[in-house]
């Protein structure tokens, strides 16, 4: 089956534009995490989706950053007059919530501010 | 104190050669483990689920320490091909966005 499918997969764009990366998760999977990963860093937790539950926006760096997510399908990150020390990769995974299931991820989105 | 610590490596071992790599957690009442292999400008990928009596897939066998609150990955036989960041992810709480990754470790397979 389809796994996790984020696009753009790559996008440049100008300091102070606004940006939207996309997530499609694996069919079913209730759970959808975003990530930020800088070159050569671990992964920074972004936001995370559960069902219809209000979001845990705790990891998002600033008002910039926002997310969406209508019911159990598609999300999508929201980066506002970006700068460059958003350049990064954002990952997305999705999951089922039950027992012991393990994250799937997208192949992520490479994000360049220039 | 984090709640997930590894040890960032660089692990450099020889090709053939056996290699352990440990993951401490902080959290007593985390419920699933896992380790996940990530290649160089890759999404990370599910290497392997570590269940409580330990469990191997190959060349690979997971093991889980809840008294001491660490997991490992011991990997036999390395590969060229195994070069990567290895990262664990412990699950706190399931359904709760409760997970915690470590920062990885590094493995280098020499020829």
């Amino acid at each position: 089956g389809a796994g996790v499918s984020q696009s753009p997969s790559n996008k440049v764009t100008e300091k102070g534009k606004d940006v939207e990366l996309r997530c499609d998760p694996i069919s079913g999977h209730t759970a959808l995490y975003w990530y930020r990963q800088r070159l050569g860093q671990g992964l920074e937790f972004l936001i995370y989706f559960q069902g219809n539950s209000a979001p845990d926006k705790s990891g998002l760096p600033s008002d910039r950053f926002s997310a969406e997510r209508t019911g159990e399908s598609v999300s999508t990150l929201t980066i506002q007059r970006t700068q460059q020390e958003d350049s990064a990769v954002y990952l997305c995974a999705s999951s089922l919530v039950e027992g012991d299931s393990p994250l799937h991820f997208g192949n992520g989105t490479r994000l360049t501010v220039t | 104190r984090k709640e997930v610590e590894q040890d960032p490596g660089p692990f450099n071992v020889p090709e053939g050669a056996t290699v352990a790599f440990n993951c401490t957690y902080s959290n007593s009442a985390s419920q699933s483990f896992f380790w996940y292999r990530q290649d160089c400008r890759k999404e990370p990928k599910l290497l392997m689920s570590v269940y409580s009596s330990g469990n191997e897939d190959g060349r690979f066998t997971a093991q889980l320490n809840r008294a001491s609150q660490y997991i490992s990955l011991l990997i036999r036989d390395s590969k060229l091909s195994d070069s990567a960041t290895y990262l664990c992810v412990v699950n706190a709480q399931t359904g709760a966005n409760n997970l915690f990754f470590g920062t990885g470790t590094r493995l280098t397979v020499i020829p």
